[in-house]
């Protein structure tokens, strides 16, 4: 059984530039969460795909934006990026949609916004 | 709205030692709690989690928690600490299932230290 991965493991980028993470989820799994952790913090809940829609989202800008293919995998785009974006961008999936399921976390994508 | 505090960001023990990390959530609905482990540059990994069933739940590598509602508390113990042990760990709270039922809502993090 694969777990969840995740593409690049490290970015470098500037302000303003536009970015895209990408994420597989684990076999079988139909539901994938994104999180951003900056350095020293918890991770924060930037939105969460089902079935290809979004099913809720954390506190952030709409310049956070999200996909969902039909194999379940999974982008992050961030347009117009600021240095406050700089930080590890964690993708998740579980096999439902259910409050007592185990997400399954992927490395992370470290992105370093100069 | 749920929320999660975890008392201590850095807890120092001996090799040996019971490891006591401590969690306290609040939260309007009855609560999923979760414990994650994160070791340097790697993403999160699932210790145990407390689903409503037993209170005491054991997890991976001998560590387990107890869920006592009176005091709002989830503290992570493990009896005897490994120099393998160190790590962060992360206590979570399932956000309001209501709506989104996917979000996990994170404390700051614990980081352990296992001294020789």
């Amino acid at each position: 059984e694969t777990g969840v991965t995740q593409s690049p493991t490290h970015l470098i980028k500037t302000r303003g530039q536009q970015v895209t993470l990408r994420c597989s989820s684990q076999s079988g799994h139909n539901t994938v969460s994104w999180y951003q952790q900056a350095l020293g913090q918890g991770p924060q809940f930037i939105f969460q795909y089902y079935r290809e829609e979004e099913n809720g989202r954390g506190n952030f800008p709409p310049r956070f934006s999200g996909l969902q293919f039909p194999n379940y995998s999974s982008e992050l785009n961030v347009n117009a990026l600021e240095l406050d974006d700089s930080a590890l961008y964690l993708c998740a999936s579980s096999s439902q949609l259910a409050p007592q399921e185990t997400q399954y976390f992927g490395p992370g994508t470290r992105l370093l916004v100069l | 709205a749920q929320s999660v505090t975890q008392l201590g960001s850095h807890v120092s023990v001996s090799e040996g030692a019971l490891v006591l990390l401590r969690c306290n959530y609040s939260s309007s609905v009855p609560p999923y709690l979760f414990w994650y482990v994160q070791y340097p540059n790697q993403g999160l990994q699932l210790l145990l989690k407390y689903t409503s069933a037993a209170t005491l739940v054991k997890g991976i590598n001998g560590f387990e928690a107890e869920f006592k509602k009176s005091e709002t508390s989830f503290h992570l113990t493990k009896p005897s600490a490994h120099m393998s042990d160190a790590a962060e760990f992360f206590c979570a709270v399932r956000g309001n299932y209501g709506g989104s039922q996917g979000n996990l809502i994170f404390g700051k993090g614990t980081k352990l230290s296992v001294k020789p």
